[in-house]
């Protein structure tokens, strides 16, 4: 696609429950990147790809949280047993990762919306 | 560990007006990029300039440029003649960046300015 693309756009869950958030990076983009926007902070670093192999988990918070990428493209992030501290908007990015300095853009989807109540 | 501290929570200038705002950061690195971010109520990260560090000149893309000041890790940005869509959060970010696979090359953001652009 044209973008990054993040579904679903908004998600409210009951605490305990299981969440699934998707990513659909920009086609060709070898790296994808995980995100998490609490209210009022900037974003904090959840965990990196390169292809299907994430060499840097170091972000995620819990064992509550996964993540995993297949055939290099869609990306899951996975929430067990939701806390309401878990609330925050989920941002994915992909980007070239290395090469020229043109290649350290990041390009963003709009992120989801996670609510837990 | 990087750090980036955007001390001005919320910031607003009257259309047409010029407004900068303001992004410190620390790290020992010597090789990184600056970026600045902007975030509309789209919830998108949209880039608005970067920097690489090995670059004296200061980066600028139309009324967009910043101030970067290496020895006092300052890197502000200035929005010359600013428009109502330029009402948005802006995040300043740091990335160290590594030119070998398997380097992370994650951004480090500050927690944001809220800027309001008024008519």
């Amino acid at each position: 696609g044209a973008g990054v693309s993040q579904s679903p756009s908004n998600k409210v869950t009951e605490k305990g429950k299981d969440v699934e958030l998707r990513c659909d990076p920009i086609s060709g983009h070898t790296a994808l990147y995980w995100y998490r926007q609490s209210l009022g902070q900037g974003l904090e670093f959840l965990i990196y790809f390169q292809g299907n192999s994430a060499p840097d988990k170091s972000g995620l918070p819990s064992d509550r949280f996964s993540a995993e990428r297949t055939g290099g493209s869609v990306s899951t992030l996975t929430i067990q047993r939701t806390q309401q501290e878990d609330s925050a908007v989920y941002l994915c990015a992909s980007s070239l990762v290395w090469g020229t300095s043109l290649n350290t853009e990041a390009f963003f989807g709009q992120g989801t919306r996670l609510t837990v109540v | 560990a990087q750090t980036v501290t955007q001390s001005q929570p919320e910031m607003s200038v009257q259309e047409a007006e010029t407004v900068t705002l303001s992004c410190t950061y620390d790290t020992s690195e010597n090789n990184y990029y600056l970026f600045w971010y902007k975030q509309p109520p789209s919830r998108q990260m949209i880039l608005v300039i970067r920097q690489e560090a090995y670059k004296q000149q200061n980066a600028t893309e139309n009324r967009f440029s910043v101030n970067f000041q290496k020895a006092a890790k300052s890197f502000s940005l200035k929005i010359s003649d600013s428009q109502l869509g330029d009402t948005a959060m802006y995040f300043c970010a740091f990335m160290k960046h590594e030119r070998y696979g398997g380097a992370t090359n994650k951004l480090i953001f500050g927690t944001g300015t809220l800027l309001a652009v008024q008519p």
